[in-house]
């Protein structure tokens, strides 16, 4: 089946250091999401992107999708404590299904 | 309001007994999700409604029964459940259906215990 791959599954950094999370698929995506959970949270939606090439910004973060929309990245620039969590990328899966990759879990030291 | 709320947060129940989870949105979405949760996992597709029809089931047991009573609120009845049954179960909703087109807004959860 379609799956979407994320790495690296975790991330150690210390506070004020950059983070990059990579999502792939072996197949072209129509559009790729973004969601982050925190600890004993709930995942909440970040952004979607759609159109090939696109990068989009909040704040510390910055998110792209590559050329082909077979991949995507999450970068956070100056990690805070408020980062930490687990960030999903999530793309479409057949029958409009939400096909979430496995997540990369954040730890950010002091 | 854009929230979804979800009851109970916590539950623990024994094999051989009955529980409902809820969940309600009030932000007109027309799709509504139940997922399934393990720790360190991410979430697993359990049911979708679309416009209060059940339109996938992700092969999932029969001793979980889902159940849209109207367009904001989303049962899941729970029967003869398992140890391994034991996940944080999240609702989500959406817009539409259509599911990676749209945001998903998810509930806080019900962290589900079968002892």
């Amino acid at each position: 089946g379609q799956q979407v791959m994320q790495i690296p599954q975790y991330q150690h950094v210390q506070e004020g250091e950059d983070f990059t999370t990579y999502c792939n698929s072996s197949t072209t995506l129509s559009n790729i999401q973004w969601y982050k959970q925190r600890p004993g949270g709930h995942p909440v939606f970040l952004i979607q992107l759609v159109k090939s090439g696109e990068v989009k910004k909040q704040k510390r973060l910055t998110f792209q999708f590559g050329e082909a929309k077979k991949n995507s990245s999450l970068h956070i620039t100056a990690t805070q404590t408020t980062d930490v969590g687990t960030y999903f990328c999530a793309g479409p899966g057949r029958d409009d299904k939400i096909i979430f990759g496995k997540g990369t879990r954040l730890h950010i030291l002091p | 309001d854009t929230e979804v709320t979800q009851t109970p947060k916590h539950l623990v129940m024994g094999m051989t007994n009955k529980k409902s989870l809820k969940c309600e949105q009030h932000m007109g979405h027309r799709a509504m999700y139940w997922y399934k949760q393990k720790a360190k996992k991410p979430p697993e597709l359990m049911f979708v409604y679309s416009y209060e029809k059940l339109s996938i089931n992700e092969s999932v047991p029969s001793r979980f029964s889902p159940e849209c009573p109207n367009s904001s609120l989303l049962n899941l009845h729970l029967h003869a459940l398992q140890p391994e049954d034991s996940a944080l179960y999240l609702c989500a909703s959406s817009q539409a259906p259509g599911g990676p087109a749209y945001e998903q807004y998810f509930g806080p959860g019900t962290r589900l215990t079968v002892t």
